[in-house]
């Protein structure tokens, strides 16, 4: 089996602050996913990527950007936080599409004072 | 705009005791269906997921799920259930199998009664 660590597991950061979450995946996944969890929202797309090098946005992705760096890792920042952006980003990875099975990780949660 | 809707935000029953939690989506197609569950401080996993075919799926520990074109439902079922099963569950659909947009409900949070 695989895995999916997301670094750090608690972000606290200042208002205006650029703040960047990572995650890695070690199924070899081609397609990788970041959502935002909201209490009582659901879980919204902000960014996902195909394959390497490849960046397509969500729903959700004005005020952040990402970065595939390799096939194993794909980045977001949070160009400049605010407060209520604090919430629960968890990172997904899938073999093709999105309707494979995504497999997540547990999470990072922002915290913006 | 397709929207999926969880009109339960919070469901309890009691250990032992059947369970239904409600998904209902809004697209005119027939999309790719799914729940996921989140045990506390974990990410989500699958429970299962319908393509095509039998109407009702089963999933992980007991779970199974109908899809009901007609009513544009796809409910979760369980006949009998353990303290364990306490979690937020997630209904999900995608609409398109390399679109990447995976659509996801506000979560049903299921606690159970000893």
């Amino acid at each position: 089996g695989g895995i999916i660590t997301q670094t750090p597991k608690f972000l606290i950061g200042q208002e205006g602050q650029k703040l960047t979450l990572k995650c890695q995946q070690n199924f070899n996944h081609d397609t990788m996913y970041w959502y935002r969890q909201d209490s009582g929202k659901g879980l919204r797309l902000i960014y996902y990527s195909i394959t390497e090098n490849d960046l397509q946005k969500g729903d959700l992705s004005e005020g952040y950007d990402a970065s595939r760096e390799k096939k194993s890792s794909f980045s977001l920042t949070v160009t400049s936080a605010q407060k209520n952006e604090m919430a629960v980003f968890l990172c997904a990875s899938s073999i093709l599409g999105s309707a494979e099975t995504l497999y997540f990780g547990s999470g990072t949660r922002l915290t913006v004072l | 705009a397709q929207s999926v809707t969880q009109p339960d935000a919070r469901v309890t029953v009691s250990e032992g005791a059947s369970l239904q939690l409600r998904c209902k989506y809004s697209y005119s197609g027939t999309p790719y269906l799914f729940w996921y569950v989140q045990y506390p401080r974990q990410g989500l996993q699958l429970l299962l997921k319908y393509y095509s075919g039998d109407p009702v799926v089963q999933g992980v520990n007991g779970f199974e799920a109908e899809f009901i074109k007609s009513n544009s439902s796809f409910h979760l079922r369980k006949a009998s259930v353990h303290w364990s099963d306490s979690a937020v569950y997630f209904c999900a659909v995608s609409l398109n199998y390399n679109q990447g947009k995976l659509i996801f409900g506000q979560g049903t949070k299921l606690s159970i009664k000893p």
